[in-house]
């Protein structure tokens, strides 16, 4: 079974620095999407930013990049030029790419609560 | 294009009872799944319905229970409600193939269960 892990369930940054969000995941599967999930205290969860595992290079989204080591199994999630706004919940999240198969099911982390000081 | 929509928002139960979860899914979504949130596990899958069928099921008891409509809607269903129910539900839809198939999972804004 995949499993998902966030090991820092919290962290702060000061507005305008860079802070990077660590996220390990275990598979068996060679074919698999990648994802940050952001959930505002408002509390719907959106998409920050995908990573199909078949391709080598990392997702950038603006200021949101990945760092996606498929061999370590590595998926950290780096924001750069912090705003108060990104103050949120970060879910790292696995999906299968097995259409016949668990594809509809999504793996979370146990997220990362992220405060940004002004 | 309507996101995922959610109802009820909010809903207050007694242990005992049951209840009925509704989410209708982004215009052309045909995958739907369910996740419990809750601040000591998390997010959990609970199950996901794809073309009326259900394709996969978290470990979750048989009180929870859905169906999917042939117009993608679907419900989820929570019944003999015990405390530990209490949490925020959320629904998801998604493709599962196509020229803009993405992998993306769209959430609605959840339904948020207090069981007393």
């Amino acid at each position: 079974a995949q499993t998902v892990t966030q090991s820092q369930p919290e962290m702060s940054v000061q507005e305008a620095e860079t802070v990077t969000l660590s996220c390990t995941y275990d598979t068996s599967e060679s074919d698999y999407y990648l994802f940050w999930y952001k959930q505002p205290p408002s509390r719907q969860m959106i998409l920050v930013i995908r990573q199909e595992a078949y391709k080598q290079q990392n997702a950038t989204e603006n200021r949101f990049s990945v760092n996606f080591q498929k061999a370590a199994k590595s998926f950290s999630l780096k924001i750069s030029d912090s705003q108060l706004g990104d103050a949120a919940m970060y879910f790292c999240a696995y999906r299968s790419a097995d259409y016949g198969g668990s594809q509809g099911n999504l793996i979370f982390g146990k997220g990362t609560k992220l405060s940004v000081k002004p | 294009k309507a996101g995922v929509t959610q109802t009820p928002r909010y809903l207050i139960k007694t242990r005992g009872q049951q209840v009925t979860l509704s989410c209708s899914p982004i215009s052309g979504h045909r995958s739907v799944s369910w996740y419990q949130q809750t601040p000591g596990q998390g997010l959990q899958f609970l199950f996901e319905y794809f073309s009326e069928t259900q394709r996969n099921k978290g470990n979750f008891p048989g009180r929870f229970s859905g169906r999917q409509f042939s117009n993608s809607r679907s419900e989820m269903n929570v019944s003999t409600l015990e405390l530990g129910d209490s949490a925020l539900y959320l629904c998801a839809s998604s493709l599962r193939q196509g020229a803009t198939f993405t992998g993306e999972l769209f959430f609605g804004e959840g339904s948020r269960l207090t069981v007393l």
